[in-house]
């Protein structure tokens, strides 16, 4: 069984286009998140979710809309798509925080983005 | 803000030899450290990680890391690497947030090499 999924795991598109990334997980956890890893493999988050509201949203543009429909979905829609967006998106996700301890964050296996 | 600097992004062993990947990080706080393993295309999968307690951590392969706070290292260490160990390997801190959830900052990755 698969804990994190994305799909679809390739997408090919022009520039301009308006496209759909879907995550889901099946682990019960609380928050999830969006990470993106460039063609250098250089990872950074871009946003999270924690109990379907949005708590990181790091400087993205606004181009980039995360929904997330409920705890165990977190989808990211991309409008007018740029040559700059191809990279591989990942999804993960964690247990809630407590205050002072760390969950660990389970990594879907990714979405190669090529935007042409 | 956290970060954290991977020396090397290559590194190349004899199978059978000391693997060693370097990973230094800046925290204003106690930080919780992650090493992270990406086998070609695919996901992120935890190698092993620490938030408190014992400063010698075993994860999962036969890798190990010990955080040195007077270093502010938390190397990764194998002591016979394996033609299966090739991969990316990622070091990362978290920034507590409350509210539910953690951002991991990456550092850029050490591609491993295993060699004959």
């Amino acid at each position: 069984d698969t804990a994190v999924s994305q799909t679809p795991k390739y997408l090919v598109t022009q520039m301009g286009n308006d496209k759909s990334i879907k995550c889901e997980q099946n682990l019960g956890h609380d928050t999830m998140y969006w990470y993106k890893q460039d063609s250098k493999k250089f990872l950074k988050i871009m946003f999270s979710y924690n109990n379907k509201e949005l708590i990181i949203n790091e400087t993205v543009p606004n181009r980039f809309s995360p929904k997330s429909p409920d705890k165990a979905h977190l989808n990211l829609h991309i409008n007018s798509l740029e040559l700059g967006d191809s990279a591989v998106y990942f999804c993960a996700s964690s247990q809630g925080l407590a205050l002072q301890s760390y969950y660990e964050q389970y990594f879907g296996p990714g979405t190669r983005l090529t935007v042409t | 803000a956290q970060s954290v600097t991977q020396l090397g992004s290559h590194v190349s062993v004899s199978e059978g030899a000391l693997v060693l990947l370097r990973c230094n990080y800046s925290s204003s706080v106690p930080p919780y450290l992650f090493w992270y393993v990406q086998y070609p295309n695919q996901g992120l999968q935890l190698l092993l990680k620490y938030t408190t307690g014992a400063t010698l951590v075993k994860g999962i392969n036969g890798f190990e890391a010990e955080f040195k706070k007077s270093e502010t290292s938390f190397h990764l260490t194998k002591p016979s690497a394996h033609m299966s160990d090739a991969a990316e390997y990622f070091c990362a801190v978290s920034d507590q947030f409350t509210g539910g959830g953690n951002k991991l900052t990456f550092g850029t990755g050490t591609q491993l090499k295993v060699e004959l």
